[in-house]
């Protein structure tokens, strides 16, 4: 089946500092690919749509300075989130559709783990 | 906006028994997908069901479909401890990303 990685899985910075998260498809191509969001027991949010060679669309209330989305291929989205603060602790996770597949279903990577002391 | 509302918020049954989550949508689908999160992990696709289908089955899984309603029902049959997760409904409204509903968390006790 489709898999989608993402990098790291889980990390820790100090407050200020920019964290990048990488999400990968491995075995497909996905022009489309998602960035979510969520609390500790709460459902996901989506933060982002992310578009191969496109600028991303972002959903109301998430601020695109801080939150930058680059899809420079195919196979790779990257999320940094700029200046972290404490309140940017969170799980983020991203997913792709697969271009050549089943389109109405996204593959969901492992999720990050963000700490921002 | 979340669209998606799962009854119950959390489920606790033996092993063995059966478990039904419900869903409830506000506005047109598409198309609606469940999806289980194992704790701290990414989440793993269960089954799709179209706004023309009614039932889907897959394994010891049964989706319902009812659009008059805008609801949708999950129900595992037989659960394992291995079946304890949160569960979310993610409903697709054509054209439009997903929108996913707060989730259900089950335990299944052994």
């Amino acid at each position: 089946g489709a898999v989608v990685s993402q990098h790291p899985s889980r990390v820790i910075c100090k407050s200020g500092t920019s964290v990048k998260i990488e999400c990968r498809s491995l075995d497909f191509q996905a022009t489309t690919m998602f960035w979510y969001r969520q609390f500790p027991k709460q459902s996901l949010m989506l933060m982002a749509t992310s578009n191969e060679g496109s600028k991303a669309t972002y959903e109301q209330g998430v601020e695109k300075d801080k939150f930058l989305i680059n899809h420079a291929s195919l196979t790779l989205s990257t999320l940094t989130v700029t200046s972290a603060h404490p309140e940017d602790s969170s799980f983020y996770i991203c997913s792709a559709r697969d271009l050549a597949g089943y389109q109405e279903t996204q593959y969901f990577g492992p999720g990050t783990r963000l700490l921002v002391l | 906006s979340q669209q998606g509302e799962e009854d119950p918020q959390a489920l606790s049954i033996q092993e063995g028994e059966n478990a039904t989550m419900n869903c409830s949508y506000k506005t047109s689908i598409n198309n609606l997908q469940w999806y289980r999160q194992n704790s701290g992990r990414g989440l793993v696709h269960l089954i799709l069901i179209r706004s023309n289908e009614r039932e889907k089955h897959s394994g010891r899984l049964r989706v319902t479909l009812d659009t008059s309603k805008k609801s949708s029902s999950l129900l595992i049959t037989a659960s394992r401890a291995a079946d304890t997760a949160s569960y979310f409904c993610a409903t697709e409204n054509y054209g439009q990303n997903f929108v996913f509903g707060p989730g259900t968390r089950l335990s299944v006790l052994p």
